[in-house]
């Protein structure tokens, strides 16, 4: 089975940083375009960011643009999202995502990102 | 960027009916349409793509119809295992974008 595995994540106050990783195991990562999708508590899911197979590709939501970098180590099968700036408007549940022909075909479990002074 | 709209918000239906819930986008995405499954405290779980095409594992019960702007799911005999919160999501264009979610609950 897929795996994607997300460590990290927790409290973070405004304005700060963090970093999010999600590993893999059993797809050949390199392959696949990753994506980052959140959600807010109680809300629906919000497109984040991507990153091309090799990585010279990336684009960013509006809301992130400036302040969030995507990357990725396909020599360690891992995708990461370095936050920073932080606000209370991304405090959500960060999902990794395999994305195959433009849509979500696995996820992660997620991973709470709290922003609280 | 487009706009996903889902109905109705909540739906209620009884084990062993039919479910209808209805997406519309606010431009054509063509057939560039999915379907996804959310249950309490897990991740989404793709269901349909490409407007009608199952995605691996989904039972015959679900089928996914539409083009352009407007999009359906169907349920058709719905299970307990079914009542969850279900997503449309365009990758159309970009950015990709999701309706609000449509919450199937048990009459």
């Amino acid at each position: 089975d897929v795996q994607l595995v997300e460590p990290g994540g927790g409290l973070v106050q405004p304005g700060g940083s963090l970093r999010l990783s999600c590993a893999f195991s059993e797809f050949t990562f390199s392959d696949y375009y990753m994506d980052w999708v959140r959600q807010a508590p109680g809300k629906g899911l919000e497109y984040v960011s991507s990153i091309s197979p090799n990585g010279d590709v990336t684009s960013y939501a509006n809301s992130v643009k400036g302040r969030f970098t995507i990357s990725r180590d396909n020599s360690n099968n891992t995708l990461y999202l370095r936050m920073g700036s932080l606000t209370v408007d991304d405090m959500a549940v960060y999902y990794c995502a395999r994305r195959a022909s433009g849509c979500y075909d696995y996820w992660g479990q997620g991973i709470l990102v709290t922003v609280s002074s | 960027e487009i706009v996903m709209t889902q109905s109705p918000a909540t739906l209620s239906v009884s084990p062993g009916e039919r479910a209808t819930l209805s997406c519309r986008a606010t431009q054509s995405v063509s057939n560039k349409l999915a379907w996804y499954q959310q249950k309490p405290g897990q991740a989404p779980r793709l269901l349909m793509y490409a407007a009608s095409t199952r995605a691996t594992g989904i039972p015959a019960r679900f089928s996914g119809s539409g083009s352009g702007t407007e999009f359906t799911l169907t349920i058709s005999s719905l299970q307990s295992e079914d009542f969850a919160v279900y997503y449309c999501q365009q990758y159309n264009n970009w950015p990709r974008t999701f309706g609000q979610g449509t919450e199937l609950e048990m009459k």
